[in-house]
């Protein structure tokens, strides 16, 4: 079964200041990987995705990740974070397109001024 | 488009007792999902429906915890009798199809008291 690992409950950081949350996903021959962002009291909000192609993906925001196969990973990046991107980061992970999407832990991103 | 409703946004109930959760997707929306948020953990699938047919429930406590999606629109999810353990966020999500990005709504946080 898929499984995702987000090895930093928290990151802390100024605004204005380059950030990068951590994703790691279980080995399997394909992957579908995603990053949703939830803001306070709120619902997921997908920032962006990876099914194929290009392993440099961008998304909402100013947010990009990066698809890296040998070291089954699929790390969060913006570089330069603003107060407003406070929130919580979720990465998922499924199979394929009618697979069940698994999420990790979250990673909360604090941003200070 | 109007996004995904749910209904009510919090709900604090005694154990042993009864509650119903409501979600109206996004129009033209196939797939509906009931995902369980606990404190600190990510989402996690209790039901999938593809228009009022049931995909997966292989995670739902189906002893206590049922969901019905009449007509292939709107859905409840229902908990009888509650646990302390059920406190937790509960997140409603619709897609155009299994294959399409989700969209969430802003759940409805259960405490179990």
């Amino acid at each position: 079964a898929q499984s995702v690992t987000q090895l930093d409950s928290q990151v802390p950081v100024f605004e204005e200041a380059p950030v990068e949350l951590r994703c790691n996903y279980s080995s399997s021959v394909s992957v579908y990987l995603f990053w949703y962002v939830q803001y306070p009291n709120q619902g997921l909000q997908l920032l962006l995705k990876y099914l194929s192609g290009s392993t440099l993906v961008k998304g909402i925001n100013g947010f990009e990740a990066e698809f890296n196969k040998s070291q089954t990973s699929f790390h969060l990046r913006k570089p330069s974070v603003h107060i407003s991107d406070t929130a919580e980061y979720f990465c998922a992970v499924n199979g394929g397109p009618t697979d069940k999407l698994i999420f990790g832990t979250g990673t909360r991103l604090q941003v200070f001024p | 488009e109007a996004g995904v409703a749910q209904s009510p946004r919090y709900k604090i109930i005694e154990k042993r007792q009864s509650v119903a959760f409501w979600c109206n997707p996004i129009s033209g929306h196939a797939t509906l999902y009931w995902y369980q948020q606990i404190l600190g953990q990510g989402p996690k699938l209790l039901i999938q429906f593809q228009n009022n047919g049931v995909v997966d429930d292989s995670q739902l406590p189906k002893d206590r915890f049922s969901a019905e999606r009449l007509k292939g629109v709107d859905s409840t999810l229902k908990i009888q009798p509650a646990k302390l353990e059920d406190s937790a966020v509960y997140l409603c999500a619709s897609s155009f199809d299994s294959y399409s990005p989700l969209h969430f709504g802003n759940g409805t946080r259960l405490t179990v008291t």
